[in-house]
Formats: structure tokens, sequence, C-alpha cells
């Protein structure tokens, strides 16, 4: 079966910038998290939908935002983009809350 | 809150044994998780730990102390191709999502 699926790959922004990452879980996983992973600060958790509701969320600024679809794909949103957002995000689902993650690709932001 | 330590990186030679530790402090856990990731790839699951003790799957071994919040990850007859970071992440109650370490960036050397 198909794995997640995360687009773009690579994305570059200039700062002030908006920007919107889509992941597709793998099929029949209902729970979709986001992670930011920088060399120094290893991975950071954004936030976790399950069945369309944000259900966690990690100390990001509002400048993060995201959402689920009814069919489980999600996108996030980083807005008035800073150089610091320069990172690998990657995006992981399971079938439930807290589960065990499966990895998309990540999409690498250079914010520049 | 939670705190997952794990050294940052370890240098090890073709063919040897490597063990990559993990320690946790952490409220309402569940089980620890490994996962092995190559430079510019995803993370990809190695094993997953409820109970105590060692859990062998193939070269790879994943051990876990509950009462001492300690797990490590048995690495044998290394091959360059394990040259990774390794990730330890926990699992808590509570429909909370897993926390991971900073990871352990291994290097095999011939």
């Amino acid at each position: 079966k198909a794995g997640v699926t995360q687009t773009p790959r690579y994305l570059i922004k200039t700062r002030g910038q908006q920007v919107t990452l889509s992941c597709s879980p793998i099929s029949g996983h209902r729970s979709v998290s986001w992670y930011q992973q920088t060399p120094g600060q290893g991975l950071q958790f954004l936030f976790e939908y399950f069945s369309e509701t944000q259900r966690n969320k990690g100390n990001f600024p509002g400048r993060f935002s995201g959402r689920q679809f009814s069919n489980s794909r999600s996108e996030m949103n980083v807005s008035t983009l800073e150089l610091g957002d320069s990172a690998l995000y990657l995006c992981a689902s399971s079938l439930e809350v807290g589960g065990g993650y499966t990895f998309g690709s990540g999409t690498r932001l250079t914010v520049v | 809150g939670q705190n997952i330590d794990q050294p940052t990186e370890m240098t090890a030679t073709e063919g040897a044994i490597v063990q990559i530790n993990c320690t946790y402090q952490t409220s309402g856990f569940n089980g620890l998780f490994w996962y092995q990731q190559h430079a510019g790839e995803a993370p990809t699951f190695l094993s997953y730990n409820v109970l105590d003790g060692l859990e062998e799957k193939g070269r790879f071994s994943s051990f876990l102390s509950r009462s001492k919040g300690y797990s490590y990850l048995l690495l044998k007859e290394l091959q360059m191709k394990d040259s990774a970071s390794y990730l330890c992440a926990v699992s808590r109650s509570g429909n909370t999502p897993l926390v991971f370490g900073k990871g352990t960036r291994l290097s095999v050397i011939a």
C-alpha cells in the first residue's frame, strides 16, 4: 500500500511569505501528526489531527496552523515566514492518536 | 513535563556491536519506540517496547526497564549502511503525541 506522501519535497521562500505543506496519510490512518526537525532541536511536535479535529498542539506560535480534511489528508500553513522556520517538516500518520507512526519523506523548507 | 536523553554522537567499527542508550522521565508512560533516520530521509520504525526486557529482531535488539526509565538499542555486526541517526520516542497515555529525543548520530567506520 502507498506510504505517507508529502508535497512538495523542497521549497524556498522569502521572509514574510506564507507557505502551505500537504500530507496524505496511509489509507485507513485517521491520525496525522506534524513535526519540525532541525539539527539542534531534533523533532519538535507541531500538532496532531484525528478525524478532522486538532487533538494536540505543540508550543509553536500562532503563525503555524493546520487542518485535516474528511479524507484524512492534512495541510499545515506557516504565515509570515522567518529565517528560523527553515527546517525539515515531517508528517506522520497512525491508526490512532499516539500510536506508532509512519513518516513521510518530509518537506525541506528554506527561508531566505 | 518530559525529558528524553540520548548521546548526540557515537562512532563504531564495521562488524562491531554498539549500544545506544536512552533515558526518559515522563508521566503516563506507555512504551518506547526506536526509529532509524538516514540523512535526508524519513525516520523508519525499528522497534516498540512496552514490557521490561529485551526484544530481538535480527541484528537489532531493544531493551526496556520501566522502573529505571531506561532503554537501549543494540546493533550487532555493524554495517556501513547502519550509519544514521537513531531516535528514541516515548508513547504516553491519554491520546498524546510521541515525544522524541534529539537523536544519536551513529557513524560506522571501516
